[in-house]
């Protein structure tokens, strides 16, 4: 079963806005990844976080590493129409060499 | 700079049909994993592979064999296709280095009907 509730479902905001995002789960990660998907294509790395509390930028991304290893956010700043796609986060199960996705946000942007 | 390259990129089967889906990568990565992306669901593991000649079940595996004879290909067959197989499949790998089921590189889909 899913693991992983990464919420929200969808976005729809204008341009020029912040967005937010995140995951949270009952278990324990070691390894949390967010990936991009645009339309009809695999998903991309963005951020790879490996330890509790790390919080990692990568341009207007920031993505942090929750203290209990239970959960992640991902920041987006002033967003801009080649932010929107399908982002995922996705974590490896501390024990468990597995490597769970979130259900995915569908991040759409008003001109 | 060609990565993960899976082929084909579309097909159509008719219930009961076999296919059999190629995925090639050229980086020399260890690790490779087929995964299955349907709405709402995210992606799910169906087979992966820690090197040449091993493969290992995921977390949907039924309805599905998998092969490594080669480091670079890892392919995914359906014996006989189900309307619930109708999905899109992606293929990744990962570098020995980062680890098993880390920061994998994708191709870019393979988008399966069963009529």
């Amino acid at each position: 079963g899913q693991q992983l509730n990464q919420s929200p479902q969808s976005m729809f905001i204008q341009e020029g806005e912040d967005v937010s995002m995140n995951c949270t789960s009952s278990s324990i990660f070691n390894t949390w990844l967010w990936y991009k998907q645009d339309p009809g294509e695999g998903p991309v790395l963005l951020i790879a976080l490996y330890k509790a509390g790390e919080l990692t930028s990568n341009g207007r991304l920031t993505a942090q590493f929750g203290i209990t290893r239970k959960d992640s956010f991902l920041n987006i700043s002033a967003s801009i129409p080649s932010d929107v796609g399908i982002y995922f986060c996705a974590g490896q199960i501390q024990g468990a060499q597995k490597l769970v996705f979130g259900q995915g946000t569908r991040l759409t942007i008003n001109p | 700079n060609a990565g993960v390259t899976q082929t084909p990129k579309f097909r159509v089967l008719k219930t009961g049909q076999s296919m059999t889906l190629l995925c090639a990568q050229d980086m020399n990565h260890e690790y490779m994993y087929w995964y299955r992306q349907d709405p709402g669901m995210g992606l799910r593991l169906i087979h992966y592979s820690v090197g040449e000649g091993t493969t290992a079940k995921g977390e949907v595996p039924d309805g599905y064999n998998v092969s490594r004879l080669k480091k670079q290909n890892f392919l995914l067959g359906l014996e006989s296709a189900a309307p619930s197989q109708t999905s899109v499949y992606f293929c990744a790998s990962t570098p020995s280095e980062t680890g098993l089921n880390t920061e994998a590189f994708f191709g870019q889909g393979t988008r399966l009907t069963v009529v």
